[in-house]
């Protein structure tokens, strides 16, 4: 099963808003509802922002949002703020085995 | 609040064992599973495996099949994983993460460290 396909590198200034992309097949993000995504500051264990394609966990800014289109997920931070620069992975379901995105660092200028 | 304390870090020569742990609390152990995950040094995360502590029932990840075992011991609320016939390759960063069925890792631990070196 191959790694989901992200971006290396995204970036924004303060208040602007990104979109972080996550492209699979139809044997995973295609197929369920079970995407999900985690912030990974460095030396640090990740943190789950988003799940179920776009619900947030309690806690979580609602500056952060999740959406999905066909085999392709996507996370959106509005509202760029310098704590938000951290690696960003995208997680799916993929029936019976999980699978992770590459990662894509957010830097924000 | 949950909380994942993992043990620390390990240093192993090639073709050893390791076994990591993972003591939960603030939740009810045996309501959820355990995932691993793990993630070499500057490399992205790599799904391992997943165990229920309800009923020990495993799954894991192909590549590891054979050489990787996840456990758990309810009375203690730990879960383990030890990975065997270690390799250089295996170095990483080692996680622990509640997880409901498998599908979701919510809280994580704070990571444990492998090196694998001659």
């Amino acid at each position: 099963q191959s790694a989901l396909t992200q971006p290396a590198s995204v970036s924004g200034s303060p208040g602007q808003s990104i979109t972080i992309s996550c492209t699979g097949t139809s044997s995973d993000v295609g197929s369920y509802n079970l995407v999900s995504w985690y912030q990974q500051h460095p030396g640090k264990a990740p943190k789950l922002m988003i799940y179920e394609v776009s619900k947030r966990p309690s806690g979580v800014s609602n500056r952060f949002s999740g959406s999905k289109s066909g085999n392709t997920a996507s996370l959106t931070i509005s509202g760029l703020q310098a704590e938000d620069e951290a690696d960003y992975y995208c997680c799916s379901y993929a029936g019976s085995i999980v699978v992770f995105g590459g990662g894509t660092k957010l830097t924000v200028l | 609040q949950v909380q994942l304390v993992q043990s620390g870090a390990e240093v192993k020569k090639p073709g050893a064992s390791v076994k990591v742990s993972c003591k939960a609390s603030g939740y009810t152990f045996t309501s959820y599973g355990i995932s691993w995950v793990r993630q070499a040094p500057g490399q992205g995360l790599e799904w391992m495996g997943w165990i229920s502590a309800y009923n020990g029932n495993t799954n894991y990840a192909q590549k590891l099949q054979g050489r990787v075992t996840m456990t758990t011991d309810t009375s203690t609320s730990t879960a383990y994983m030890e990975l065997r016939s270690l390799r250089s390759d295996d170095t990483a960063v080692y996680y622990c993460a509640r997880d409901l069925s498998g599908l979701l890792p919510d809280y994580w631990g704070q990571g444990t460290l492998v090196t694998v070196s001659s």
